[in-house]
């Protein structure tokens, strides 16, 4: 149990166009989703929390207004990376937490390169 | 500040030898502590799990080990097979804001044939 998919696994975008990645606990109901990014040989870095209908929390120095986060229902949480450019290629990991657990489960990741 | 250290950074071993990775961690109030495998390009896979009162844990060839007083943990790897390689990241929940996660830069390990 406790699984939790991500589409695209990978994607390749213009530079000046919006993508979407999409995170689903597919297996429980998922309170609270995470957004991570990963930059190559680095840790996971936060960048968001979001809980099912209400708006996210950014970590500082992450812009709200380019990176979009939706959690509109209890098992799906969706990430635009809007106006991309190649700086925001990186590796996208959510991550998903039920009510009172204290345990995150991970996506498989979403691979983003910005040409 | 809540800080996660992992050693060494990166590691090379032969096929069916052992080895420990290192975490220390400064992470306070302490909830618990993960050690996770990152296989390249996808996402963290949890491996242990400990808390407070638990000093070791196994699962298969992966054992972790956690002292809560000297906030250290290691995570030992018994006779290491090719899968094997990938990134270990040590994780530890706790800090001011309760359930967040701390995560260590991550050793990197390659076992060769």
């Amino acid at each position: 149990g406790a699984v939790v998919s991500q589409h695209p696994s990978w994607v390749i975008c213009k530079s000046g166009t919006s993508v979407k990645i999409e995170c689903r606990s597919l297996d429980f109901q998922a309170t609270t989703m995470f957004w991570y990014r990963q930059f190559p040989k680095q840790s996971l870095m936060l960048m968001a929390t979001s809980n099912e209908g209400s708006k996210a929390t950014y970590e500082q120095g992450v812009e709200k207004d380019k990176f979009l986060i939706n959690h509109a229902s209890l098992t799906l949480s969706t990430l635009t990376v809007t106006s991309a450019h190649p700086e925001d290629s990186s590796f996208y990991i959510c991550s998903a937490r039920r009510a009172q657990v204290d345990t995150q489960y991970f996506g498989p990741g979403t691979r983003l390169t910005v040409l | 500040k809540n800080q996660v250290e992992q050693s060494p950074q990166s590691l090379i071993i032969l096929e069916g030898k052992n080895c420990t990775l290192q975490c220390n961690y400064t992470v306070s109030p302490f909830s618990n502590l993960r050690w996770y495998k990152q296989d390249t390009g996808r996402g963290p896979v949890s491996l242990t799990i400990m808390t407070f009162s638990e000093n070791t844990k196994s699962n298969g060839r992966y054992t972790a080990t956690l002292d809560a007083d000297t906030k250290q943990s290691s995570l030992h790897i018994t006779a290491s097979q090719l899968s094997d390689s990938a990134s270990y990241i040590c994780v530890v929940s706790g800090g001011n804001s309760g359930y967040a996660l701390n995560f260590g830069k991550g050793t990197s390990l390659l076992v060769t044939p």
